[in-house]
């Protein structure tokens, strides 16, 4: 069975802090990933997503995410946060069908 | 320039009535989705129609029918609406052609969500 899981439920980070999300799949065969970002009272904006390729990718935002076969794990990070990318991010892969992780909740203090 | 709308964006009903949500895009794409984010964030998959012929249909009460005029719509009506069809729920497209295709094509780019509360 296809499964997504965000283990952090919450993080707090200092602006100016680096980020680490962490993503971990189960999967029958590599799917697509995608990390989304929903600000609070908003919809789900796409961060980036990987189909193939360079394992690093970069998104929006100054977000990049590695995709690591061996650990089945899509990890996004972001190097220095910014008071605005307090907000909820999701996993999410798949194809047509898209399962979502439960969410990380980031949480910037200034 | 919204790509993907829906409306309304807040919907507040008593049980046992009948409500829909609208969805549409203007990205020119194929493909649309639904689901369903419950009060824990919780996202799920309910429909998806690709040139209006429904190609998912996940466990939901057959009390939740999606219709699609057209290609660039998809709406979804609910019938005898219970408390627990409280959530917000997204819409979503993408450019994919066929059912069967994969590729960038996949990328789903979602509305602004509606938040319905039933009472």
């Amino acid at each position: 069975a296809q499964s997504v899981t965000q283990p952090d439920i919450h993080i707090t980070v200092s602006e100016g802090a680096s980020l680490e999300l962490r993503c971990n799949y189960s999967y029958g065969a590599t799917p697509y990933l995608f990390w989304y970002v929903q600000s609070p009272g908003q919809g789900l904006q796409l961060l980036l997503k990987y189909f193939s390729g360079d394992t690093l990718v970069q998104g929006i935002k100054g977000f990049e995410a590695e995709f690591k076969r061996s650990q089945s794990s899509f990890n996004l990070r972001k190097p220095s946060v910014h008071w605005s990318d307090a907000a909820e991010y999701f996993c999410a892969v798949g194809y047509s069908k898209l399962s979502f992780g439960a969410g990380t909740t980031v949480t910037v203090r200034a | 320039d919204t790509a993907v709308s829906q409306t309304p964006k807040y919907l507040v009903t008593q049980m046992g009535n009948d409500k829909s949500i609208k969805c549409e895009q203007n990205l020119g794409h194929d493909t649309m989705y639904w689901y369903k984010q419950d009060s824990k964030k919780f996202l799920k998959i309910m429909f998806s129609y690709n040139n209006k012929e429904l190609i998912i249909n996940e466990t939901v009460p057959n009390r939740f029918s999606p219709k699609s005029p057209d290609k660039a719509h998809l709406n979804l009506h609910i019938n005898s609406l219970e408390l627990g069809d409280s959530a917000v729920y997204f819409c979503a497209s993408s450019q994919k052609k066929r059912a069967e295709e994969r590729g960038i094509r996949d990328t789903q780019y979602f509305g602004p969500g509606t938040r319905l509360t039933v009472l």
